[in-house]
């Protein structure tokens, strides 16, 4: 069974910095989906990031970008010029790539944002 | 874009009786739709995956009976907790599939806070 850890429970950073939060998988499957998730203070949770795992270019979005390291089945998010309103949980999941659209979650890391 | 609904954003309600959540894709047709629980500081925990015209996939440990879920559209799901009690207190949150080529990314609704007095 595929599994997802967040090692780090909770991270702050400086107003305009930036953070990486750290997300490993375990899986013996080669065709697969990475995420993340935030979710502020309101609970709605927000599609951050994607990436395909046979893609080897890693996924940008504006400030947030991934590195994915697929050998080391790795997937961290990196945050440049934090802004306050990055402030969340940030969570990492899995998603096979056969029929099953089940995401599997890992267990969040609360990001502080440090004015 | 892909906005999924939820209704009620919140409800109190007695122990004993009833309570309809109703999850609604807006501006897209989901196939499958996802009811999770949360509880305070945790992450998401998969209760049922719904399809459409057919019945919903309980994960292990959700009382089928306990919690109904009907998916009779494209847009609409909705998750009914029978008879609920204390216990059944929590965030209850709702993902649509939305379908398409690459990957088929799950939309989530903004919750439902449940409080069971």
């Amino acid at each position: 069974a595929q599994t997802v850890t967040q090692s780090q429970p909770e991270m702050s950073v400086q107003e305009a910095e930036t953070v990486t939060l750290s997300c490993t998988y375990d899986t013996s499957e080669s065709d697969y989906y990475l995420f993340w998730y935030k979710q502020p203070p309101s609970r709605q949770m927000i599609l951050v990031i994607r990436q395909e795992a046979y893609k080897q270019q890693n996924a940008t979005e504006n400030r947030f970008s991934v590195n994915f390291q697929k050998a080391a089945k790795s997937f961290s998010l990196k945050i440049s010029d934090s802004q306050l309103g990055d402030a969340a949980m940030y969570f990492c999941a899995y998603r096979s790539a056969g029929s099953n659209y089940q995401l599997i979650w890992g267990a969040g890391t609360k990001l502080i944002i440090k004015p | 874009g892909a906005v999924v609904s939820q209704h009620p954003s919140w409800v109190i309600c007695k122990s004993g009786t009833s309570v309809k959540i109703e999850c609604r894709s807006l501006d897209f047709q989901a196939t499958t739709m996802f009811w999770y629980r949360q509880f305070p500081k945790q992450s998401l925990m998969l209760m049922a995956t719904s399809n459409e015209g057919s019945k919903a996939t309980y994960e292990q440990g959700v009382e089928k009976d306990k919690f109904l879920i009907n998916h009779a559209s494209l847009t609409l799901s909705t998750l009914t907790v029978t008879s609920a009690h204390p216990e059944d207190s929590s965030f209850y949150i709702c993902s649509a599939r939305k379908p398409g080529t690459g990957i088929e990314t799950q939309y989530f609704g903004p919750g439902t806070r449940l409080l069971v007095l």
